[in-house]
């Protein structure tokens, strides 16, 4: 079945260093989503993405819709404390727009001051 | 409206009690979504809602689960005869039927502690 690998598992950084983290899958991905969640807190957000090559900004935030259509990446710039947490990429299940995500097993990010 | 609520947001009961957790999603959102998320993973899909009708369930949704959307609003989720392995943290999301459904909009969760 589907299945987003994402990588690194962990990151622990210096605040200001920039940060890159992918998810792979095996199958086409029509849409990527990229999630950051806090602990204790549902998943919230990023970037959304819709077209193979497609590169989009959220303020620091970049994310690009890998051109093969089976990866996805997303890039931190000058890092800050707050910007710890997991985050996770997610595609829709199959080819339905019923809104049914697989989510990756996420990337845990630390920053230190 | 400031987003997706879930309640409770903790919840610990023993084994083989039956508890149950309510979602209001966004207002204006048709679809309702029930994922449950376990430590070190990402969220797993249990089950989905347009308006009050229940379009699909995850086979990770036992018979013990039943979910709820009466008037296609708030929804509930109920396990009966909770084990052990359902102590997770269920999240509740929403979306738009029309235009981008996989935006998803989730709420904080309920975290469930089965002892």
């Amino acid at each position: 079945g589907q299945q987003l690998n994402q990588s690194p598992q962990s990151m622990f950084i210096q605040e200001g260093e920039d940060v890159s983290m992918n998810c792979t899958s095996s199958s086409i991905f029509n849409t990527w989503l990229w999630y950051k969640q806090d602990p204790g807190e549902g998943p919230v957000l990023l970037i959304a993405l819709y077209k193979a090559g497609e590169l989009t900004s959220n303020g620091r935030l970049t994310a690009q819709f890998g051109i093969t259509r089976k990866d996805s990446f997303l890039n931190i710039s000058a890092s800050i404390p707050s910007d710890v947490g997991i985050y996770f990429c997610a595609g829709p299940h199959g080819s339905s727009n019923t809104g049914k995500l697989i989510f990756g097993q996420g990337t845990t990010l630390q920053v230190k001051p | 409206d400031t987003g997706v609520s879930q309640d409770p947001r903790h919840k610990i009961t023993k084994r083989g009690q039956n508890v149950t957790f309510r979602c209001d999603p966004i207002s204006e959102h048709n679809r309702l979504y029930w994922y449950r998320q376990t430590l070190g993973q990402g969220p797993e899909f249990l089950t989905y809602f347009q308006n009050e009708a229940q379009l699909e369930k995850s086979r990770l949704l036992s018979d013990r689960f039943s979910a709820e959307r009466p008037k296609g609003s708030f929804s509930t989720l109920e396990i009966q005869r909770t084990e052990q392995g359902d102590s997770a943290m269920y999240l509740c999301a929403s979306s738009p039927s029309t235009g981008v459904n996989e935006k998803l909009f989730f709420g904080s969760g309920t975290q469930l502690s089965v002892l």
